[in-house]
């Protein structure tokens, strides 16, 4: 079936630094990939979204960037802070067998940020 | 205004018993998806409602599993006959729109533990 694949799977950068979290999909008619962070204990929240006619999207420190001929799209977050540690997971709509649309999430990139 | 809220927070039950898990989606939300998140993974897609159309249940992983919805409101997710394997976060979250670009909010999960 369709699937979703992120790496890497850890991450550990020095405050301050960048961090770089890179998807791949494979339903060419994905249109919407969005990326959530999900905090120890706590619910995933969506922090930043692209669509398929958008190149990049910036927002503060973190920003997206979609390639749709190579079908990735990463996300990319500068000057990391404590706070930006967290599981972050990335997404692509896809059309399953049924003709439903769809979010089909990757497995997640645990980020860790080294005071 | 009020989140997406799931009861129980937390569940312990038997191998071989039933467990009821509850969703209450945001007011107007159209859509509901329940999720699956074992320890340390990704989101695993289990049901899709949309509104008042039959719901998409190509995510669950077998006829144990069964959820049902009444109108744009509340869902229970039913597993019977629970397995070991059945151990992990179930989490609920709902959109304003049925396609996959509305934004996902998402409730505080319900950890499930089948002893």
């Amino acid at each position: 079936g369709e699937n979703v694949e992120q790496h890497p799977s850890t991450l550990s950068v020095q405050e301050g630094d960048s961090a770089v979290i890179k998807c791949t999909y494979s339903d060419s008619a994905s249109n919407y990939f969005p990326w959530y962070k999900q905090e120890l204990g706590k619910r995933p929240q969506l922090i930043i979204d692209i669509r398929s006619n958008v190149g990049e999207k910036k927002d503060q420190r973190i920003a997206v960037t979609l390639n749709k001929t190579a079908k990735h799209f990463s996300l990319h977050i500068t000057e990391t802070q404590p706070e930006d540690s967290a599981v972050y997971f990335c997404a692509a709509s896809i059309y399953d067998n049924f003709g439903n649309e769809k979010l089909t999430f990757g497995t997640g990139t645990r980020l860790t940020i080294i005071p | 205004g009020a989140g997406v809220s799931q009861s129980p927070s937390n569940k312990v039950t038997e191998k071989g018993k039933d467990v009821e898990l509850r969703c209450d989606p945001i007011s107007g939300h159209t859509a509901l998806y329940w999720y699956r998140q074992r320890l340390g993974q990704g989101l695993e897609f289990l049901i899709y409602f949309q509104g008042n159309s039959a719901p998409d249940k190509s995510g669950l992983p077998s006829d144990r599993f069964s959820a049902e919805r009444t109108g744009e409101s509340v869902s229970t997710l039913t597993i019977q006959r629970t397995q070991q394997e059945d151990s992990a976060v179930y989490l609920c979250a709902s959109s304003f729109g049925t396609k996959p670009s509305y934004e996902q909010y998402f409730g505080p999960g319900t950890r499930l533990t089948v002893t």
